[in-house]
């Protein structure tokens, strides 16, 4: 059973278009993320849901919208994809926001390409 | 900017061996976490150390942090070729994790 579920794992794209990530976690968790790594693997958060509430948004352009349906589900949105949104995303979750002895749950990430 | 800057970027090994880097970061935390990331996957969290404890254990692993120095430190001792991956340390601040740069280890059999 995967604990944080990312569809789909590799997304190639054009310049222009408009995707969407999807992210599920079956934890039990009450908080989510989504991270972005770069080519030279660095990791920055992007934005952080709480029971469905956002509570972490990160300077990210309006472009990428989250959308969390339900505790158990957040999703990605980027329109008008650049070269440059290039990058594994990863959604992670989380007991709770900030106060854990667990750490966090990773997804295995999506990796995007625009061309 | 990084919450955290790791030290040695890159570390090669033999089996058997123990493998050590460092980690600094900025601002305060609630806890620091590191992780394993094996090429092209996500990442596995494999411990954390709160803000008010100094070291901690789990199997092969030590961790310690000295928030005075914003610094900690990971040991894997009796590496195996297995433990070949990048680690990440990061900062937890109110559900915020800031990561490090990385440090890609190497293990030779």
């Amino acid at each position: 059973d995967t604990a944080v579920s990312q569809t789909p794992k590799y997304l190639v794209t054009q310049m222009g278009n408009d995707k969407s990530i999807k992210c599920e976690q079956n934890l039990g968790h009450d908080t989510m993320y989504w991270y972005k790594q770069d080519s030279k693997k660095f990791l920055k958060i992007m934005f952080s849901y709480n029971n469905k509430e956002l509570i972490i948004n990160e300077t990210v352009p309006n472009r990428f919208s989250p959308k969390s349906p339900d505790k158990a589900h957040l999703n990605l949105h980027i329109n008008s994809l650049e070269l440059g949104d290039s990058a594994v995303y990863f959604c992670a979750s989380s007991q709770t926001r900030g106060v854990t002895d667990y750490g966090y749950t990773f997804g295995s990430g999506t990796r995007l390409t625009v061309v | 900017s990084q919450q955290g800057e790791e030290d040695p970027q890159a570390l090669s090994i033999q089996e058997g061996e123990n493998a050590t880097m460092n980690c600094s970061y900025k601002t305060s935390i609630n806890n620091l976490q590191w992780y394993r990331q094996n090429s092209g996957r996500g990442l596995v969290h494999l411990i954390l150390i709160r803000s008010n404890e100094r070291e901690k254990h789990s199997g092969r692993l030590r961790v310690t942090l000295d928030t005075s120095k914003k610094s900690s430190s990971l040991l894997i001792t009796a590496s195996r070729a297995a433990d070949t991956a990048s680690y990440f340390c990061a900062g937890d601040s109110w559900g915020k994790l800031q990561f490090g740069a990385g440090t890609q280890v190497v293990v030779t059999p």
